[in-house]
């Protein structure tokens, strides 16, 4: 099993643009997260979903907006991107209960 | 606010004894604590959980304390090994959706 992939694992982007954070898990979880990793900090959560169709804010959601779809995908979207989105971005998914997460390699996002 | 915090950032463990890594939390109504291991440029890694109504839990290597007093959550590592080297991170699950985490310990293994 592949378990939990995201793409891109790097990404450079330019003030004001907007761009998809990929998220795929095969293990047919329920809930999936996204969090942002800032250095000398822990993970923060940003958003996440119970189940296809349900969405809810984390502790720091502006900026980003997720939809889900299907069960497998969980994309985050950066409308207008910002310096203080520099971050390095993982996806995580449980299937009962957010303590055992499987998390992804991450992707690590510059904004200049 | 409430949060999980860790009393030191880093730990310089000789191979081969034994590691304590501290957590101090605040939320008492969290039902789980969790610790994670996290290795240079991968995500995170579940380790061990323990429920709030318990003590102390064991797993293969490691074992987890929760003094509720004094809200501290410990992870002791037997006979560390140099695989053991990365950032530890506990975390507290308020629901069955959320995981909050602390800043972290790097824990450093010398050969």
């Amino acid at each position: 099993n592949a378990g939990v992939t995201q793409t891109p694992k790097f990404q450079v982007l330019k003030t004001g643009q907007s761009m998809t954070l990929q998220c795929a898990q095969d293990m047919n979880h329920e809930y999936m997260s996204w969090y942002r990793q800032d250095p000398g900090m822990g993970l923060r959560l940003i958003h996440y979903s119970v189940g296809a169709g349900i969405t809810d804010q984390g502790e720091v959601p502006n900026g980003y907006n997720v939809s889900r779809s299907t069960t497998e995908d969980f994309p985050l979207r950066l409308l207008s991107a910002a310096p203080s989105q520099t971050s390095v971005y993982f996806c995580a998914s449980t299937s009962g209960g957010a303590r055992e997460a499987f998390f992804g390699q991450g992707t690590r996002l510059t904004v200049v | 606010g409430e949060s999980v915090g860790l009393h030191l950032p880093t730990l310089s463990v000789q191979e081969g004894d034994n590691s304590i890594i501290n957590c101090a939390y605040s939320n008492s109504a969290s039902d789980y604590f969790i610790w994670y291991k996290q290795e240079s440029g991968k995500g995170p890694q579940f380790i061990i959980d323990i429920r709030s109504n318990m003590d102390k839990r064991q797993g293969q290597r490691v074992t987890v304390l929760l003094n509720k007093t004094v809200k501290h959550l410990s992870l002791q590592i037997a006979a560390t090994q140099p695989g053991d080297s990365a950032v530890y991170f506990c975390a507290e699950s308020p629901n069955d959706y959320k995981l909050s985490f602390g800043a972290g310990t790097t824990v450093t293994v010398r050969a």
